[in-house]
């Protein structure tokens, strides 16, 4: 399995613009979750799903923000309007129901100007 | 809530010697699991060592292994004849075995490790 896949893997973009970042999770991993790294927060978990349905986003800042999961392999987070305070990497990340480690992607640079 | 604490921002081994980063937690629950993941320069995040809280038993992974204090909420990484490529920055993490934040994971803020030649 090539694990878990993000695109972008770097995005700079304009205030104002709307932004999305897309994940694809390993296959068969029921969970997954969405992770924004700063200096200043550390991780923090924005959002997760399991089977497809959001179970809990109380992590995500915003209105602005909001994620979707489709279907089992693919995800997207959007920001719109994107501001320079969402500057961040962005994680992805995926697990086993029954297990217990998340395997995470390498992660979105997200720059906004 | 839990939280996991570790209260070393940045820590320093000479090459070949062997370093010890601590962590602490605070949680109700009597069965979790914790993490040890490792974030080099390149930014992945890769899984280093896990512990069931119900091993007494202390996890191990080549150089590395843990001291798993359950009793005293503590959970540090040992990292053995250390080399060149361990200098990341080092998460602790926390995950309860069930419940509803059971498939959350908790971090704590991170050790940056460098490693002198």
């Amino acid at each position: 399995d090539a694990g878990v896949i993000q695109s972008p893997r770097h995005e700079v973009t304009e205030m104002g613009q709307e932004v999305t970042l897309r994940c694809k999770p390993i296959s068969g991993h029921d969970y997954l979750f969405w992770y924004r790294q700063t200096m200043m927060r550390g991780l923090e978990l924005l959002i997760y799903f399991n089977n497809n349905v959001p179970i809990d986003d109380s992590g995500m800042p915003e209105d602005r923000f909001s994620a979707k999961m489709p279907n089992a392999s693919f995800s997207t987070l959007k920001i719109q309007p994107s501001e320079p305070r969402d500057s961040a990497v962005y994680f992805c990340a995926s697990s086993l129901r029954r297990g217990a480690e998340a395997f995470f992607g390498q992660g979105t640079r997200l720059t906004v100007v | 809530a839990q939280t996991v604490t570790q209260s070393q921002p940045e820590m320093s081994v000479q090459e070949a010697e062997t370093v010890t980063l601590s962590c602490t937690y605070d949680t109700s629950e009597s069965d979790y699991y914790l993490f040890w993941y490792k974030q080099p320069p390149s930014r992945q995040m890769i899984l280093v060592i896990r512990q069931e809280a119900y091993k007494q038993q202390n996890a191990t992974e080549n150089r590395f292994s843990v001291n798993f204090q359950k009793a005293a909420k503590s959970f540090s990484l040992k990292i053995s004849d250390s080399q060149l490529g361990d200098a990341a920055m080092y998460f602790c993490a926390y995950r309860a075995y069930s419940g509803a934040g059971s498939y959350q994971l908790t971090f704590g803020k991170g050790t940056k490790l460098s490693v002198i030649p």
